[in-house]
């Protein structure tokens, strides 16, 4: 079992570009959230797709979005790149069924600079 | 919303020395408490939980703490090995089923 799996692992952006990031769950897990780390602080909530709809959001603006698709996998976006956008971007993966106690498996990150 | 402070935001120790990491939370709704061990260029990594209806919880040299009164719980490391250097998050999971982090320890075990 590869675990969950993100890429890119790196990614230098310009402001105003637009970024894409992707994310492969664990197998058997259905549920996905992303989360972005800037430095030196821990994971913040940015939103949860479950059944490739959006089911829960962070206090994030509209420029990030997402997008879950039939095979659990999902997609990051985020447009109009600010400065303070730089950071570790997460992806975890969690099987529904369990909820709350169910363990959130986190991939490796994409590191994202912005300049 | 819920809000988590960690303390300390860095803790140094001598090889066999036991850590003790802090945290407080907010939401008297919460109901699940997770720690996770993040080593560098690396995901968080679960370590450790404790649920509200359990005080204490242990494996092996790691145990955690919870105070629902007082609304804190700690994390800890007992006989510490170098290995165990990494940043250890708190988190606490409540009504909305998303965790919210503590900002980190960086934990730094000296041979």
């Amino acid at each position: 079992d590869a675990g969950v799996t993100q890429s890119p692992t790196h990614l230098i952006k310009t402001r105003g570009q637009q970024v894409t990031l992707r994310c492969s769950p664990k197998s058997g897990h259905d549920t996905v959230s992303w989360y972005q780390q800037a430095l030196g602080q821990g994971p913040q909530f940015i939103f949860q797709y479950y059944e490739e709809e959006e089911r829960q959001r962070g206090n994030f603006p509209d420029r990030f979005s997402g997008h879950q698709f039939p095979n659990y996998s999902s997609e990051l976006n985020v447009n109009a790149l600010l400065l303070g956008d730089s950071a570790l971007y997460l992806c975890a993966s969690s099987s529904r069924q369990g909820a709350p106690y169910n363990e959130q498996f986190f991939g490796p990150g994409t590191r994202l600079t912005v300049l | 919303g819920e809000n988590v402070e960690q303390h300390p935001s860095t803790l140094s120790v001598q090889e066999g020395d036991s850590a003790v990491i802090k945290c407080t939370y907010s939401d008297s709704a919460s109901n699940y408490f997770p720690w996770y061990k993040q080593e560098l260029g690396k995901g968080p990594q679960l370590i450790i939980d404790i649920r509200s209806n359990v005080g204490e919880k242990k494996d092996q040299r790691i145990a955690v703490t919870l105070n629902k009164t007082a609304k804190h719980f700690s994390l800890h490391i007992t006989e510490t090995q170098p290995e165990d250097s990494a940043v250890y998050f708190c988190a606490a999971k409540g009504g909305s089923y998303i965790p919210t982090f503590g900002r980190g320890t960086s934990l730094i075990v000296h041979p």
